[in-house]
């Protein structure tokens, strides 16, 4: 079965860190484009970064610029999400998300295997 | 990197036509043919319905539809069931790598 499983969240106090990891299984995780989307309590998701499936690029929302960073290790099936000075707007469920690929492409921009997510909540 | 602007909640009854909008810029929903929607049920992952604009990945069925028309992308759910009852997102590609969802719109099946 094809499988994303994010783990990693917890509580953090303002100015903190914490690094997500999301495991793969079933996929072929080296092929495919990786995002990490955020879902605040009671609101929309956020695309928040992606990397591309041989980790040469990387994209940021601008709100995380220069405090999240994304990773990939495809030896080990595994994407991961360092976040750094974390504050109360980075409070959301955070979901890893494979990138869709068709016969003939793989999109950056259409997620068909999503995790089940990991909360991260920032708080004093 | 705004937030694509679809309705907060939309219904119908069942076996009708319901049609979500998702509207944009030409930075992202009218400069890409890349729009894709999600249907998410509560406590549950999203599921994606529709990719560039119209195509349905296998397994989706064909009473999910898309279409785009300037800045603005349509989600059509023909033959509502009961099941469909679930949060829509769309999201589009913005450039640069980037991506922008939309709010949400919870549709409810009376």
């Amino acid at each position: 079965e094809v499988q994303l499983e994010e783990s990693g969240g917890g509580l953090v106090q303002p100015g903190g860190s914490l690094r997500l990891s999301c495991a793969a299984s079933g996929i072929t995780f080296s092929k495919h484009w990786m995002t990490w989307v955020r879902q605040a309590p009671g609101k929309g998701m956020e695309w928040v970064a992606n990397i591309k499936a041989d980790g040469s690029e990387k994209s940021y929302v601008d709100s995380v610029k220069g405090r999240f960073t994304i990773s990939r290790d495809n030896a080990k099936n595994s994407l991961y999400l360092q976040m750094d000075s974390l504050g109360a707007a980075d409070t959301a469920v955070y979901y890893c998300a494979r990138g869709y690929c068709s016969d003939v492409i793989c999109y950056m921009s259409a997620m068909d295997v999503w995790g089940q997510g990991t909360t991260v909540t920032v708080s004093s | 990197q705004s937030a694509l602007t679809q309705p907060p909640s939309a219904s119908g009854s069942p076996g009708q036509s319901v049609t979500i909008s998702c509207t944009g810029t030409s930075s992202d929903v009218g400069g890409y043919n890349y729009v894709s929607w999600y249907q998410q049920h509560p406590g549950k992952a999203p599921k994606l319905l529709i990719y560039e604009v119209t195509k349905r990945p296998s397994g989706v069925p064909n009473r999910f539809s898309g279409s785009k028309s300037g800045n603005t992308a349509s989600l059509t759910v023909s033959g509502l069931q009961a099941e469909d009852e679930a949060e829509y997102y769309c999201n589009s590609y913005a450039g640069s790598n980037s991506l922008v969802f939309g709010g949400g719109t919870k549709l409810t099946v009376l």
